[in-house]
């Protein structure tokens, strides 16, 4: 069965840098497009990052454009996010998704792992 | 950006109501809507893709309509496992959320 694994999170100081790791398993990675999303705490889901099977296109939100960087590993079927200059309203829990494969929707989540950022 | 706004925020209803979730887009996105439940502590579950397809597996007590700017998820029949958050999602252009719906227990 499809499962999504993350880890990394953990409490980290404004303008620090964390890297958040998503093990996949029980599908075929590299036929697969996948995405970073976040929720804040008691609030709503925010996409955060895509990244297409291959890795060759790339698309961030807004609110983490340079700053975040999301790459893969599909020879050990893994999905990152690198984090850096960190700030307070990064604080979320993150999720990797699966990308559907006929439709640009999220079939599979992981449990999430959380991000605080705070001094 | 497209903008996404759910109604209502909240709603209190009972076993066997029928209940609808209205979601409105900022600007057309055809039929590229999407709709998640998501209890507390958990991740979240897709129901229905392209407005009205019904993800493998999901009741068929779970419906989705719309396209354009306006959309709706109904469940005919609330049962206990119902109560929780509701998400609309557009994937027309990357994505966007919509603030979702708490169904809770009147």
């Amino acid at each position: 069965q499809v499962q999504l694994v993350e880890s990394g999170g953990g409490l980290v100081k404004p303008g620090g840098s964390l890297r958040l790791s998503c093990a996949a398993s029980g599908f075929t990675f590299n036929d697969y497009d996948m995405s970073w999303i976040r929720q804040a705490p008691g609030k709503g889901l925010e996409w955060v990052s895509y990244i297409s099977n291959r890795g060759g296109t790339i698309w961030y939100a807004d609110s983490v454009k340079g700053r975040f960087t999301i790459s893969r590993d599909n020879a050990n079927n893994s999905l990152y996010l690198q984090m850096n200059s960190l700030r307070a309203e990064d604080t979320a829990a993150y999720y990797c998704a699966r990308v559907k494969a006929v439709a640009a929707v999220f079939d599979f989540w992981g449990q999430g792992t959380p991000v605080t950022v705070s001094s | 950006d497209i903008q996404m706004t759910q109604s209502p925020s909240t709603l209190s209803a009972s076993v066997g109501d029928r209940v609808t979730i209205t979601c409105r887009a900022s600007q057309s996105i055809s039929s590229s809507l999407a709709w998640y439940q998501q209890k507390p502590g958990k991740d979240p579950k897709l129901l229905i893709y392209r407005a009205s397809t019904l993800e493998s597996g999901v009741p068929s007590r779970f419906s989705g309509s719309g396209s354009g700017t306006e959309f709706t998820l109904t469940i005919s029949s609330l049962q206990p496992d119902d109560f929780a958050t509701y998400y609309c999602q557009q994937y027309n252009s990357y994505w966007t959320f919509g603030q979702g719906t708490k169904v809770e227990v009147k």
